[in-house]
């Protein structure tokens, strides 16, 4: 069985620049969440994918925004960089239950 | 006030200890209430699941609910050194959750 995967690891943009960062969730999984992680802090709920729908949403703004896949996957789009953005982003899959698996996460970095 | 609170520690024992990992929390709505490590620079790992009030045992750890003072906490048996991590706790009423800031355990040789 595989596990939550995200890419890429590491990435570095500069402010205003927009990023798109990927996750394919764990088999048989088809619900997919997003957080931000700020360092030294938990992860904050960005928005949840169930079905290709949107299925929930924090408070971050509409620069933030998504796409899941027909095979479950998902993206993560962020617009017009702030460097406030700088942070570890996480991926988690989950079926009809509340667990939530997370994936390794994207470090990054706004200059 | 924030939903969740979690003592941010640092928190240091010596190999063997009892470790006490603790959030309150103030949103009546949350029902399920997990427990993740979290190693440096590393996604969260899933450590203990629970839903009712009481206590549920998985090898070393114990998660321990308490709805009624909103309180939960995870207990370590016989720490090793492997354990030394970032907990968070966390809890949701709908799908999604709700972390607190994480507790940074060391346990030392």
């Amino acid at each position: 069985e595989t596990g939550v995967t995200q890419s890429p690891t590491h990435l570095i943009k500069t402010r205003g620049q927009q990023v798109t960062l990927r996750c394919s969730s764990q088999s048989g999984h088809n619900t997919v969440s997003w957080y931000q992680q700020a360092l030294g802090q938990g992860p904050q709920f960005i928005f949840q994918y169930y079905r290709e729908e949107e299925n929930g949403r924090g408070n971050f703004p509409p620069r933030f925004s998504g796409l899941q896949f027909p095979n479950y996957s998902s993206e993560l789009n962020v617009n017009a960089l702030e460097l406030d953005d700088s942070a570890l982003y996480l991926c988690a899959s989950s079926s009809e239950g509340h667990e939530q698996f997370f994936g390794p996460g994207t470090r990054l970095t706004v200059l | 006030q924030k939903e969740v609170e979690q003592d941010p520690g640092p928190l240091s024992v010596p190999e063997g200890a009892i470790v006490s990992l603790n959030c309150t929390y103030s949103n009546s709505a949350f029902q399920y209430f997990m427990w993740y490590r979290q190693y440096s620079r590393k996604g969260p790992e899933l450590l203990m699941y629970t839903y009712s009030s009481g206590n549920k045992e998985d090898g070393r750890f114990t998660a321990q609910v308490d709805k009624s003072s909103k309180y939960i906490s995870l207990f370590i048996r016989d720490s090793q050194p492997s354990d030394s991590a970032t907990y968070l706790c966390a809890m949701n009423s709908a799908r999604q959750l709700t972390f607190g800031s994480g507790t940074q355990l060391t346990v030392l040789p």
